[in-house]
C-alpha cells in the first residue's frame, strides 16, 4: 500500500532534548515535504527536499533540521526542542513531476 | 498571501449534493485549481485538480469558471464521513510550485 509513515505519532518531551520525527515513503518519490499545523495559521511548510541531498527552507524553518540521504526518508530534527514547537507535524511526499501530494497521518508533539 | 477566498463554513443534508465555492481571481495560466479535504485532523488527503475543463472523478466533480476566475467543488452525495475542512488551493506544475499554501479552508458539515 502507497503510503507516507511517521514516526513517533505522539510525543511529550522536554524544553532542550533533542529529538527526530521520522518520515518515510515507499512510493519512490523525489518530492518530500514537513509541514506544521497550528490553530488559527493553518498548515505552514518547513522545509522541502526535491531529491537526495537536495534541501531547502520553507516558510518556517526556524528550530528545525532535516537531511535527506536517501530517496525514501526525510527525517525532522529539533536540536533544542521549545515549547513554541508545540505543534501537529505532517510530512508530505510527490512524484516530480506529479499532480497529488500525499500526507502522513500526522505526528503531535508537545513540548514541556 | 493567499491566492484564494473560500466562505469559512457550510452546512450539508447528508445524501443532498455539496457546493462549495472557492475564488481565485488572481490565478495565472499556469496555475492549477487543486481541492483537498482533512478529516479531524488526519493529514490532508487530495481530491481532485483542474486547469480549465470541468473535472470528474469518484470523489467529487470540479466546475472552473470560463474565466478561470472561480471554482466549485461539487460532492454529489454527500456523507456523514465527508464532514472536513475543504481547502482550494491554486499551484503550478514547475519544480518550484509543490509547496501548497493552505488558507482557513471551508468547514463543512454534514448532518443527519
Amino acid at each position: 500500500e502507497a503510503q507516507v509513515t511517521q514516526n513517533p505519532r505522539y510525543l511529550i518531551t522536554v524544553t532542550g532534548k533533542k529529538l527526530t520525527v521520522t518520515c518515510s515513503q515507499n512510493m519512490n518519490h523525489e518530492y518530500m515535504s514537513w509541514y506544521r499545523q497550528d490553530p488559527g495559521l493553518g498548515l505552514r511548510q518547513i522545509y522541502y527536499s526535491m531529491n537526495v541531498e537536495v534541501t531547502d527552507k520553507g516558510d518556517v524553518p526556524e528550530g528545525y533540521k532535516v537531511s535527506r540521504k536517501e530517496k525514501r526518508n526525510f527525517p525532522l530534527i529539533l536540536e533544542s526542542p521549545s515549547p513554541n514547537q508545540t505543534s501537529l507535524y505532517f510530512c508530505a511526499s510527490s512524484p516530480i513531476p506529479g499532480n497529488t501530494i500525499y500526507f502522513g497521518e500526522g505526528s503531535w508533539l508537545t513540548v514541556v | 498571501d493567499a491566492k484564494t477566498t473560500q466562505p469559512t463554513s457550510m452546512d450539508c443534508a447528508e445524501g443532498r449534493a455539496a457546493n462549495l465555492p472557492c475564488n481565485h481571481s488572481t490565478i495565472s495560466g499556469n496555475e492549477y485549481v487543486y481541492w483537498y479535504r482533512q478529516i479531524h485532523s488526519q493529514g490532508p488527503q487530495y481530491i481532485i485538480h483542474g486547469l480549465k475543463n470541468n473535472e470528474t472523478n469518484e470523489m467529487a466533480s470540479l466546475i472552473i469558471t470560463e474565466d478561470r476566475k472561480s471554482s466549485t467543488l461539487i460532492l454529489p452525495h454527500a456523507t456523514l464521513r465527508d464532514t472536513a475542512v475543504y481547502y482550494c488551493i491554486v499551484r503550478g506544475l514547475s519544480s518550484n510550485d509543490y509547496k501548497l499554501s493552505f488558507g482557513a479552508g471551508t468547514t463543512v458539515t454534514v448532518r443527519a
